[in-house]
């Protein structure tokens, strides 16, 4: 199966700031079939970004992915309070479905 | 707008059982494959178990396969997962999600999830 190592494990910034969070697969991710999740505490997982770089229904422009085979990036721009949560992404494209680890973003 | 309610979640020992249920609104529940994804405490999600619309073909990860089953109710807008010989190693949140239209294994729409926590 397809392992997805996320990287920073953790961070802090200040509103307004620009965020890049990675996602590195241990082998080529079939047709660039990566999604990114967002989860804040107590919540259900929202989809934010699939096929790498589409953004799901109502998810606002200051979220974008991009990358192919095996690096993809999220970029948050402008941070907002409420960004705060945990980021995790998930191979789509073969079986069975893995994720990384999740990328906890905490905003002061 | 889509929800999806899971419950039945508790403590279990080891080597029990105990059954998941996903109540589902706010789409055409026959129309969506759904699936179970877990997450156990200080780790990441792991996807569990999927079912096609018509509960016809099921698929299961490998630390679940034999153990658990899922099913579904379309009469009822209901998902299910059925857990036996639970091991300390299955204690986790456990989400219910709709499989999205357009490939097997995205997951568009979550619900907040139940947990079970196994334990002597």
């Amino acid at each position: 199966e397809i392992v997805l190592t996320q990287s920073p494990g953790t961070l802090s910034l200040s509103p307004g700031e620009r965020v890049t969070l990675s996602c590195r697969a241990s082998e080529t991710v079939s047709s660039s079939y990566l999604a990114w999740y967002q989860q804040k505490p107590g919540q259900a997982p929202r989809l934010l970004v699939y096929g790498a770089a589409s953004r799901a229904t109502g998810i606002p422009d200051r979220f974008s992915g991009s990358g192919s085979g095996t690096d993809f990036t999220l970029t948050i721009s402008r941070l907002e309070p409420e960004d705060s949560a945990v980021y995790h992404c998930q191979q789509y494209g073969s079986s069975p479905p893995t994720f990384g680890q999740g990328t906890k973003l905490e905003i002061k | 707008e889509v929800q999806l309610v899971e419950s039945g979640g508790g403590v279990v020992r080891p080597g029990g059982s105990l059954r998941l249920s996903c109540a589902a609104s706010g789409f055409t529940f026959d129309d969506f494959g759904m699936t179970w994804v877990r997450q156990a405490p200080g780790k990441g999600l792991e996807w569990v178990s999927t079912v096609t619309w018509n509960g016809v073909s099921t698929n299961y990860a490998d630390s679940v396969k034999g153990r658990f089953t899922i099913s579904r109710d379309n009469a009822k807008n209901s998902l299910y997962l059925q857990m036996s010989s639970l091991r300390a190693e299955d204690t986790a949140f456990y989400h219910c999600a709709r499989v999205d239209g357009s490939s097997w294994n995205l997951f568009d729409y979550w619900g907040q999830g139940t947990p079970v926590t196994v334990s002597s």
